[in-house]
């Protein structure tokens, strides 16, 4: 079981939908990400919010919007996506947002499918 | 941009034989975390290393940083099936809090 808890496990969703992916800890971590992991690929990283503010954005098609309303809550509203864009989306959690910043803890992943 | 590989992509072992999986990177490395992710799973964090020469221990699994800094390995003896899995390396260098994998190295133990 994990700590950090992400919703829906499984997203199938056309080109023209609008959608979002939801992330949440109560672990009391300040720092929260987004990964993208295609099959048999290491996970990519998208986005880390530190303190509830955007600190990295990996060059990231605005198709895909983070959002972080509170410090608990992580989300990903996702439109306009592409086929390509099919994928295991991670949310992450760590204790500290900078220097070592000690172990991420991973949800288990939505993993969507964009037809 | 800085890519760490791993070696081998993939390696098949049968149960009780040992496994080895090496971090490279053409440049020094910050801290090295290793993670080992299971079929359909997400990413476990296993340890975490910080010194140069730094060695640490869980039961079967041995860590090693290289003195350089610039390489990690992960060594498991006698394998069992529940080793199944991708382990990546993830380093941590640069601006802070991005976390970048390796390549991963998959592992297939059979009996």
């Amino acid at each position: 079981d994990t700590e950090v808890t992400q919703t829906p496990k499984h997203l199938v969703m056309g080109m023209t939908n609008k959608k979002s992916l939801k992330c949440e800890q109560h672990m009391g971590h300040r720092a929260m990400y987004w990964y993208k992991q295609k099959a048999k690929k290491p996970p990519e990283l998208m986005f880390v919010y530190s303190y509830e503010k955007l600190s990295i954005n990996e060059s990231v098609p605005s198709r895909f919007s983070p959002e972080c309303p509170n410090s608990s809550l992580l989300n990903l509203h996702l439109h306009a996506l592409q086929p390509e864009d099919s994928a295991l989306y991670l949310c992450a959690s760590s204790p500290r947002t900078s220097g070592i910043i000690g172990e991420l803890f991973f949800g288990e992943g939505s993993r969507l499918t964009v037809l | 941009g800085q890519q760490v590989m791993q070696i081998p992509q993939y390696q098949h072992v049968q149960e009780g034989e040992d496994f080895t999986t090496y971090c490279n990177s053409s440049t020094t490395l910050s801290n090295i975390q290793w993670y080992k992710q299971r079929p359909g799973g997400h990413p476990v964090f296993l340890i975490q290393l910080v010194k140069s020469g730094e060695v640490k221990k869980q039961k079967r699994l041995t860590f090693q940083f290289g003195e350089a800094k610039k390489n990690s390995s992960l060594h498991i003896t006698a394998t069992q099936t529940t080793d199944v899995g991708t382990y990546f390396c993830a380093d941590l260098t640069g601006t802070a809090s991005k976390l970048t994998f390796g390549t991963g190295t998959r592992l297939q133990v059979t009996l």
